[in-house]
């Protein structure tokens, strides 16, 4: 368990207004990442975090927007909702072992947008 | 842009059979992991392969690595209903990882 706890686990929004999800750890890790899944697509990056106010955009980044102001959290916000990013959301923070980094995931959270 | 396929997509089959799963792609990865995830719970890794040809096993699940690094394959024995998920690979790209797009595995009695 890597402390990582996700809110809210259910938000049920309308098309056209801002969301916010938030991504909480305990252990202090540098880095930390969302994902967005999908059925036949896996688990797709959408932004992650090096450190406090340093992020950068993943492969599905468009339409979301980041924001981490302390170590321990990192946002999520869809500036305005569109039914195509209903969606489970994954937060996941990385661990270096070795030279490889493993990747600990918290429960997600389902967003249905209406 | 680095894929991932996995192959087969779902996979049902009954307790005792043999099983591979797929993880295939273009890109040379420095390592490769497989993950599994549950119904309403987030994904849990399992196993990390770093070297070319890198067999591990886990129990009664065998992971292998390709030579080329570009390929991965998980076998499971003698499969038990508490196998069934979703399996995903993902290879290491620098702070990053590529996520395959997935089996879905269920196992019936």
């Amino acid at each position: 368990d890597a402390g990582i706890t996700q809110s809210p686990r259910h938000k049920v929004t309308e098309t056209g207004t801002p969301v916010t999800l938030r991504c909480h750890q305990t252990e202090n890790h540098r880095y930390m990442y969302w994902y967005r899944q999908d059925p036949g697509h896996g688990l797709r990056l959408i932004h992650y975090s090096y450190g406090v106010k340093d992020t950068d955009k993943g492969e599905v980044s468009d339409g979301y927007s980041v924001s981490r102001s302390k170590t321990e959290d990192f946002l999520l916000t869809l500036e305005s909702a569109t039914s195509s990013q209903t969606s489970v959301y994954f937060c996941a923070i990385s661990v270096r072992q070795g030279g490889m980094i493993e990747q600990y995931f918290g429960p997600g959270t389902r967003l249905t947008v209406t | 842009t680095q894929l991932l396929e996995q192959s087969p997509q779902f996979l049902s089959i009954q307790e005792g059979e043999n099983l591979t799963v797929y993880c295939n792609s273009s890109s040379v990865f420095s390592s490769l992991q497989w993950y599994r995830q549950e119904p309403g719970e987030g994904p849990v890794l399992l196993v990390t392969v770093v070297t070319g040809g890198e067999v591990k096993k886990l129990k009664r699940l065998t992971f292998q690595f390709g030579d080329a690094r570009k390929d991965s394959s998980l076998h499971i024995t003698a499969a038990q209903p508490g196998d069934t998920g979703l399996y995903l690979c993902a290879g290491h790209n620098t702070d990053k990882l590529i996520f395959g797009t997935g089996t879905r595995l269920q196992v019936f009695p």
